[in-house]
């Protein structure tokens, strides 16, 4: 049973582009959460979705991200004109959505830097 | 979502038990305590979840006491590679706002030492 599948592992865009990161959850799990981790520092929640709707997105900046985990795919998180500031490690997690405690899996993490 | 605090970094050696204790008053009734630990450019990896009194599995045990604003992780014999950060977090099942998100601190960050 592989695990949470993040890909780019490292993406280098340059001010003012889009960088698109993707997370593919364990299976068989219909909820998935984006992190953000600044070096020295604890991972921040971003947002949490289930398949085809946003469920908390309070940690989201209200410009530039967004974020979707449509019916069929992977999740995708999408920020656009990047800047310098928002170079970080961006980790995704999933879980069942199934019982009433539930685990976070993570997975690699895929590492944004902005030129 | 209950906020925790645990010591920020702390060393030892090979073979040692190491407890790293983390504080949480504000606990409430439905939240559970998990423990993450994180290598360097990884993710963070699952350790142990708990309610109460005490967890065991085959990386580590976690004692909750009874008013459970307290818990600590116990690692046994401790080697080289479990040099890491280690989370505590609190929260979950889902609450009045309907959300699973983890509140990360900034970890206890242990050095094993041969």
């Amino acid at each position: 049973n592989a695990g949470v599948m993040q890909n780019p592992r490292h993406l280098v865009r340059r001010r003012g582009q889009e960088a698109r990161l993707r997370c593919s959850p364990m299976k068989g799990h219909s909820h998935v959460y984006w992190y953000r981790q600044l070096p020295e520092e604890g991972l921040k929640f971003m947002v949490y979705l289930q398949k085809e709707n946003i469920i908390d997105e309070s940690g989201m900046p209200k410009e530039r991200f967004s974020a979707e985990f449509p019916k069929e795919g992977p999740s995708i998180l999408r920020i656009q004109q990047v800047v310098r500031g928002d170079s970080a490690a961006y980790f995704c997690a999933s879980s069942p959505g199934t019982g009433v405690e539930e685990t976070q899996y993570f997975g690699p993490g895929t590492r944004l830097l902005v030129l | 979502l209950a906020k925790t605090t645990q010591p920020i970094s702390m060393d030892s050696y090979e073979g040692q038990e190491v407890n790293i204790t983390c504080s949480h008053n504000n606990i409430a009734t439905n939240d559970y305590i998990t423990w993450y630990q994180q290598f360097p450019s990884q993710g963070p990896r699952f350790i142990i979840q708990g309610y109460k009194t005490k967890v065991t599995n085959e990386v580590a045990s976690l004692f909750i006491p009874a008013d459970r604003k307290s818990s600590t992780l116990s690692l046994p014999r401790v080697s080289l590679s479990d040099t890491a950060v280690y989370y505590c977090l609190v929260g979950g099942p889902r609450g009045d706002d309907n959300t699973d998100k983890l509140i990360f601190g900034t970890g206890t960050r242990l050095q094993v030492f041969p």
